[in-house]
């Protein structure tokens, strides 16, 4: 079945360490995307890319660095710039590269500080 | 900027009943989409329905249904006999114009 796969579910960050979320993607999307949600609160754009080898930074973007080398492929790093990194992250795709279609969703990430 | 508002944090109903979720948005769009997304406890987001800004009839999915008001920019969810598992949160979306900008959401509990 075509879907997102996010990994891994739960990680866990050191002081000053950077940490990788992976996003894959075989519905063969042209535009994938990174948010952020913290508890109760709403999906807040960290980062998104409309096509290979390009990307734009999101609302969030500080502390938070992504590349697009494949089209399947959205890894996104939360580096030890970003002080508050605990939160849900949910990686996105949608057809086309207008944010006309609708997105379809991983099933997230939950990072949390040691 | 293209903004979402969602006036309601909270709602809860009878199950079996009709409730409706508020949303006005506000786009420099000439076309565009509205979107709710439902996010279940499971955290997953899923699509509820969709409507294109230039078709005046509302767009419906079973029990799903929207009220779209355009001169208003009003976009509102009605559902109709509520079930247990649509306890969730909702998101409204419009689109701006290369992403999807999403309302902080509204919390809704179907009751027993």
């Amino acid at each position: 079945d075509g879907g997102i796969t996010q990994s891994p579910k739960y990680l866990f960050r050191k002081e000053g360490q950077n940490v990788t979320l992976s996003c894959e993607q075989n519905l063969n999307h042209d535009a994938m995307y990174w948010y952020r949600q913290d508890p109760g609160q709403g999906l807040r754009l960290i980062y998104y890319s409309q096509i290979v080898n390009d990307f734009q930074k999101g609302d969030i973007a500080e502390g938070y660095s992504v590349s697009r080398e494949k089209k399947e492929s959205f890894p996104l790093t939360v580096t030890s710039a970003q002080k508050n990194p605990t939160a849900f992250y949910l990686c996105a795709s949608s057809q086309g590269a207008r944010g006309n279609q609708p997105q379809h969703f991983g099933d997230g990430t939950r990072l949390s500080i040691l | 900027a293209q903004t979402v508002t969602q006036s309601q944090p909270e709602m809860s109903v009878q199950e079996a009943e009709t409730v409706t979720l508020s949303c006005t948005y506000d786009t420099s769009e000439s076309n565009y989409y509205l979107f709710w997304y439902k996010q279940p406890p499971s955290r997953q987001m899923i699509l509820v329905i969709r409507q294109e800004a230039y078709k005046q009839q509302n767009a419906t999915e079973n029990r799903f249904s929207v009220n779209f008001q355009k001169a208003a920019k009003s976009f509102s969810l009605k559902i109709s006999d509520s079930q247990l598992g649509d306890t969730a949160m909702y998101f409204c979306a419009t689109v701006s114009p290369d992403k999807i900008i999403f309302g902080k959401g509204t919390r809704l509990h179907i009751l027993p």
